[in-house]
């Protein structure tokens, strides 16, 4: 079947623009993440969320950041008012039920570059 | 909060020779330890898991050791092969309040295999 998808995949912004990051989990999938890749680094945790509710957004950068899911499907990821310090890869990951031993499967990402 | 470590950040070894990637974490609560493979520009996939009730699993040439006393964990590649050149990244999974969870990721070893 299918499996995660995010876009767009690049996302060029200016300083100051809002974008929005699109990530259509794996039919089914309860829980869905969010996680920021800095270039060189490791994923960091950003969001998650349960169905439609966000359980945990303690890894928001700052209050310019905002997630949502409204039909605990599909989710979007917003940045308002973009930094340069936000250009990074954001992944997004979806799991089938809500145990921390779920497998996670990935998307391919959204490579966002603030100039 | 969890924290993760991962050793040695570049990796370079002969086509054919064994490669071995380490992790500590710090949260003793943590009880499932995935590794993600991910290629230049493509979304990390997952390789091996491990369930803190096991302390070891093999999958072909793949196999990952659990020690939970010494909070580490390793990945050990045999017969290595030119296709097995990518970022590896380990993982500790973790419960935070209401129900939530997330990957905690060390910060990956780029492994190369030479021909």
């Amino acid at each position: 079947g299918a499996g995660v998808s995010q876009s767009p995949r690049y996302k060029v912004a200016k300083r100051g623009q809002d974008v929005a990051l699109r990530c259509d989990p794996i039919s089914g999938h309860v829980s869905l993440f969010w996680y920021q890749q800095a270039l060189g680094q490791g994923p960091e945790f950003l969001t998650y969320f349960q169905n439609e509710a966000q359980l945990d957004k303690s890894g928001l950068p700052s209050d310019r950041f905002f997630a949502e899911r409204p039909e605990g499907s599909v989710s979007t990821l917003k940045i308002q008012r973009t930094q340069q310090e936000d250009s990074a890869v954001y992944l997004c990951a979806s799991s089938l039920g809500t145990l921390h031993t779920d497998t996670q499967y990935f998307g391919p990402g959204t490579r966002l570059t603030v100039l | 909060g969890e924290n993760v470590e991962q050793h040695p950040s570049t990796l370079s070894v002969q086509e054919g020779d064994s490669a071995v990637i380490k992790c500590t974490y710090s949260d003793s609560a943590s009880n499932y330890f995935p590794w993600y493979k991910q290629e230049l520009g493509k979304r990390p996939q997952l390789i091996i898991d491990i369930r803190s009730n096991v302390g070891e699993k093999k999958d072909q040439r793949i196999a990952v050791t659990l020690n939970k006393t010494a909070k580490h964990f390793s990945l050990h590649i045999t017969e290595t092969q030119p296709e097995d050149s990518a970022v590896y990244f380990c993982a500790a999974s973790t419960l935070t309040f209401q129900g939530a969870q997330k990957l905690v990721f060390g910060q990956g070893t780029r492994l190369t295999i030479n021909p």
